[in-house]
């Protein structure tokens, strides 16, 4: 596709339940980042890829959270028994490659709204 | 931890009205991001920022970059009903982190 896609675009699940959230990235971008963002609030980074590897895990809330890439292309972001507070709004960009190297702009999809009741 | 904040964090003005969202730091970035968000979407990349002083001009958006590279300005004249949506900074920091400011929520009244 010509963008980033994510799915599901809405997720409703309760408290336990596990969650898994999908990114599809643009063609061809070797680095991939996962964000959460609260209502109507900035964007906390969660984890990134480049290629299949994860060098910086750190902002993961905690050990609920887990992330993995395939084929340098497709990302699942894993919640496990999720919690009230896992609600947000879960997003995924790409770039061409990672911000040290240049190519910079961060492209981003719709994000998938994850509500725990 | 590497804080953004933006001021306002909301604010609400006329058509035809200018407008100043402040980006500000105590962090140095090597670059710096703006983005702006429209309900449902995700953010979309307005500009990069990324020589201490420097000014870009996109239209009706003005956007300069502290000479420090801790903070910057976004300026928009004779606002539109178009312009309304969730503007975010981005300070870039080493080799993969991009530190998301807290937003400002603009709305433009026809």
């Amino acid at each position: 596709g010509a963008g980033v896609s994510q799915s599901p675009s809405n997720k409703v699940t309760e408290k336990g339940k596990d969650v898994e959230l999908r990114c599809d990235p643009i063609s061809g971008h070797t680095a991939l980042y996962w964000y959460r963002q609260s209502l109507g609030q900035g964007l906390e980074f969660l984890i990134y890829f480049q290629g299949n590897s994860a060098p910086d895990k750190s902002g993961l809330p905690s050990d609920r959270f887990s992330a993995e890439r395939t084929g340098g292309s497709v990302s699942t972001l894993t919640i496990q028994r999720t919690q009230q507070e896992d609600s947000a709004v879960y997003l995924c960009a790409s770039s061409l490659q990672t911000l040290g190297q240049g190519g910079e702009t961060q492209y981003f999809g719709p994000g998938t709204r994850l509500l725990v009741l | 931890t590497q804080l953004l904040e933006q001021s306002p964090q909301f604010l609400s003005i006329q058509e035809g009205e200018n407008l100043t969202v402040y980006c500000n730091s105590s962090s140095v970035f090597s670059s710096l991001q703006w983005y702006r968000q429209e309900p449902g979407e995700g953010p979309v990349l307005l500009v990069t920022v990324v020589t201490g002083g420097e000014v870009k001009k996109l239209k009706r958006l003005t956007f300069q970059f502290g000479d420090a590279r801790k903070d910057s300005s976004l300026h928009i004249t004779a606002a539109q009903p178009g312009d309304t949506g969730l503007y975010l900074c981005a300070g870039a920091y080493g080799a993969n982190n991009l530190f998301f400011g807290t937003g400002t929520r603009l709305t433009v009244i026809p």
